[in-house]
């Protein structure tokens, strides 16, 4: 069984630019869930995708949105990028409907911002 | 404002003691509580998790403690070993998760050998 898988791994990019980050999700998972975890902090929840649709959403500005394709992988995108978006952002999938519940976390992408 | 609070911020402990790590929190809907252990450059992966109906649950060298009149739940490691060393975090989670987890902040351990 293959685990949550996100990549790149790392990233550089300048304020004001867009970044796309994806995921594939556990197999058999169908919801999927991104977190944004700052140095020395616990995540936060961005938003949860369900059948290719935002199932929820943390307080994060539309500056962050996604996707999630039939396959249940899913895109983090932002754009305008500011110096505090440095993060690790990391990619959760969980096996059922809401299932938010019981959630495994990928290794994640280091996104930094100059 | 910070639904899931935890402590110490960091522990050390003895090669063969015990690790113990607390919580508390505010939203009386949180119906889901788990324990993630992360290492450095590694996501979060889930330990152990418990449910308000049961006031303990217990895997391996793993424990959870539950009260819920207090709001409070704590993980204990026995026997803790030096690879136990890593940050761990508690979270909460309500209705079936679509408000995604709650974390606290994290807790660094190390377990001296």
């Amino acid at each position: 069984e293959t685990g949550v898988t996100q990549s790149p791994t790392h990233l550089i990019k300048t304020r004001g630019q867009q970044v796309t980050l994806r995921c594939s999700s556990q197999s058999g998972h169908n919801t999927v869930s991104w977190y944004q975890q700052a140095l020395g902090q616990g995540p936060q929840f961005i938003f949860q995708y369900y059948r290719e649709e935002e199932n929820g959403r943390g307080n994060f500005p539309p500056r962050f949105s996604g996707l999630q394709f039939p396959n249940y992988s899913s895109e983090l995108n932002v754009n305008a990028l500011e110096l505090d978006d440095s993060a690790l952002y990391l990619c959760a999938s969980s096996p059922r409907f809401s299932g938010t519940d019981t959630q495994y976390f990928g290794p994640g992408t280091r996104l930094t911002v100059l | 404002q910070q639904q899931v609070k935890q402590s110490p911020q960091s522990l050390i402990v003895q090669k063969g003691g015990i690790s113990i790590i607390n919580c508390a929190y505010e939203n009386t809907a949180f119906d889901y509580f788990p324990w993630y252990q992360q290492f450095p450059g590694k996501g979060p992966a889930l330990l152990i998790a418990i449910r308000p109906d049961v006031s303990e649950k217990k895997e391996g060298r793993f424990t959870i403690s539950f009260n819920k009149s207090a709001k409070q739940f704590s993980l204990h490691i026995m026997d803790s070993q030096p690879g136990d060393s890593a940050t761990y975090f508690c979270a909460a989670s309500s209705g079936g998760g679509a408000d995604g987890l709650t974390f606290g902040k994290g807790t660094h351990l190390i377990i001296q050998p």
